[in-house]
């Protein structure tokens, strides 16, 4: 099956400066990889996905690059603020039917914006 | 517009106790499904569901059961609690359509099995 990594576990930045988390993914079939941000005490929620016909996907402050050779793909955030602070999940799956309902995630990077 | 809802979001049981954690979605979304989420580990898949009547097991199916009688809602059973079953329970749902990826969470359920 699918095995997704992600690093690091933790991340702290200073607001104003960016922010790369890294994910690595096992299985080729994998074609779609969203990413998540939790806060506390709440259930993931989406922010930005890619699939694997592209290489490189924006919105905002917010951008995510896939190197499907390398089975790597990487979240960066730019001009961070302390509302960024949250814990961000990488996922893999197959873009076929009920793909989100099978994902693999990696195992979080709590980010941490100080003023 | 509620999206998914999950209940209880607390719950203390004694091992051996079952339960049943529900899960209820109004966006008449065709697939749902139960992940568990433990300190380091991420995201685990439990059970899924791609319509009614139909469910699947996912990485971790293990002491749980789970069933699908109506689009909207997608129960999760515990038929015999163990203090391994001890963690943060997120039920998801999309609507599966062609092009429609976003999975939408509930809030979690924190079960704490002694």
């Amino acid at each position: 099956g699918e095995n997704v990594e992600q690093h690091p576990s933790t991340l702290s930045v200073q607001e104003g400066d960016s922010a790369v988390i890294k994910c690595t993914y096992s299985d080729s079939a994998s074609n779609y990889f969203p990413w998540y941000k939790q806060e506390l005490g709440k259930g993931p929620q989406l922010i930005i996905d890619i699939r694997s016909n592209v290489g490189e996907k924006k919105d905002q402050r917010i951008a995510v690059t896939l190197n499907k050779t390398a089975k790597h793909f990487s979240l960066h955030i730019t001009e961070t603020q302390p509302e960024d602070s949250a814990v961000y999940f990488c996922a893999a799956g197959a873009l076929d039917a009920g793909t989100a309902s099978k994902l693999t995630f990696g195992t979080g990077t709590r980010l941490q914006v100080t003023l | 517009n509620a999206g998914v809802t999950q209940t209880p979001k607390f719950q203390v049981l004694k091992t051996g106790q079952s339960m049943t954690l529900q899960c209820a979605q109004d966006m008449n979304h065709e697939y749902m499904s139960w992940y568990r989420q433990d300190p380091g580990m991420g995201l685990r898949l439990i059970h899924y569901s791609v319509g009614a009547g139909i469910t699947d097991q996912g990485e971790v199916p293990n002491g749980y059961n789970v069933s699908r009688s109506t689009t909207e809602d997608f129960p999760l059973r515990l038929l015999s609690a163990a203090p391994s079953q001890t963690s943060v329970y997120f039920c998801a749902s999309n609507d599966g359509s062609a092009g429609s990826t976003e999975a939408f969470f509930g809030q979690g359920t924190r079960l704490t099995v002694v």
